[in-house]
């Protein structure tokens, strides 16, 4: 069954509109998930390190004020895309390290976010 | 940049067929990770091989591990229609729990 659950899996809303894209650790608590954007055809680039009851480590080039991460519980994670625009449109994935920091990860299935 | 690289980019083949991807690092790796990713979905964990390990076989997959050239390679053997997907290989820094994803391969495999 699924480790992770990643809720919406899509969303199309108007430019300027916030959106909250949730991840939920379904099988164990999850001191650090992590935060994906994928374009068209591309890999994955890491957005964001997210730690339970901290501040999130943001990579290099990504707004944390246009991304804000949640992480205050032990199973879920939330982004919010604040003030989308149509260059926001992607597809974002988070990720559940294991018990201890051990690999693999596990992946959720996604958000499609569209900005009209 | 950090990312890896996979090639070929794309692949076609034939049911019954093998196909074989390869990855190139850049940095001193923990172990290396291959995912597969079917359009539109999340990532699926194939196999992991630990920077002390050369081969590892898993089913119909066989994945190798070259440290002295920062590469990889991802074999499936026998290949199936439901093969067809975008594949992924990952190598976490010796540092942190953060995976570096390649470029990716999108195997076509036609029935």
């Amino acid at each position: 069954g699924a480790v992770v659950s990643q809720h919406p899996s899509r969303v199309i809303c108007k430019s300027g509109t916030s959106v909250k894209i949730e991840c939920r650790s379904l099988d164990f608590q999850a001191t650090t998930m992590f935060w994906y954007r994928q374009f068209p055809k591309q890999s994955l680039m890491l957005m964001a390190t997210s730690n339970e009851g901290s501040k999130a480590t943001y990579e290099q080039g990504v707004e944390k004020d246009k991304f804000l991460i949640n992480h205050a519980s032990l199973t879920l994670s939330t982004l919010t895309v604040t003030s989308a625009h149509p260059e926001d449109s992607s597809f974002y994935i988070c990720s559940v390290v294991g018990t201890g920091g051990r690999q693999p990860q596990h992946f959720g299935d996604g958000t499609r976010l569209s900005i009209l | 940049s950090q990312q890896g690289e996979e090639d070929p980019q794309a692949l076609s083949i034939q049911e019954g067929e093998n196909a074989t991807m390869n990855c190139s690092y850049k940095t001193s790796i923990n172990n290396l990770q291959w995912y597969r990713q079917n359009s539109g979905r999340g990532l699926v964990h194939l196999i992991l091989i630990r920077s002390n390990e050369r081969e590892k076989h898993s089913g119909r997959l066989r994945v190798t591990l070259d440290t002295s050239k920062k590469s990889s390679s991802l074999l499936i053997t026998a290949s199936r229609a439901a093969d067809t997907a975008s594949y992924f290989c990952a190598t976490d820094n010796q540092d942190t729990d953060k995976l570096i994803f390649g470029t990716g391969t999108r195997l076509q495999v036609f029935p």
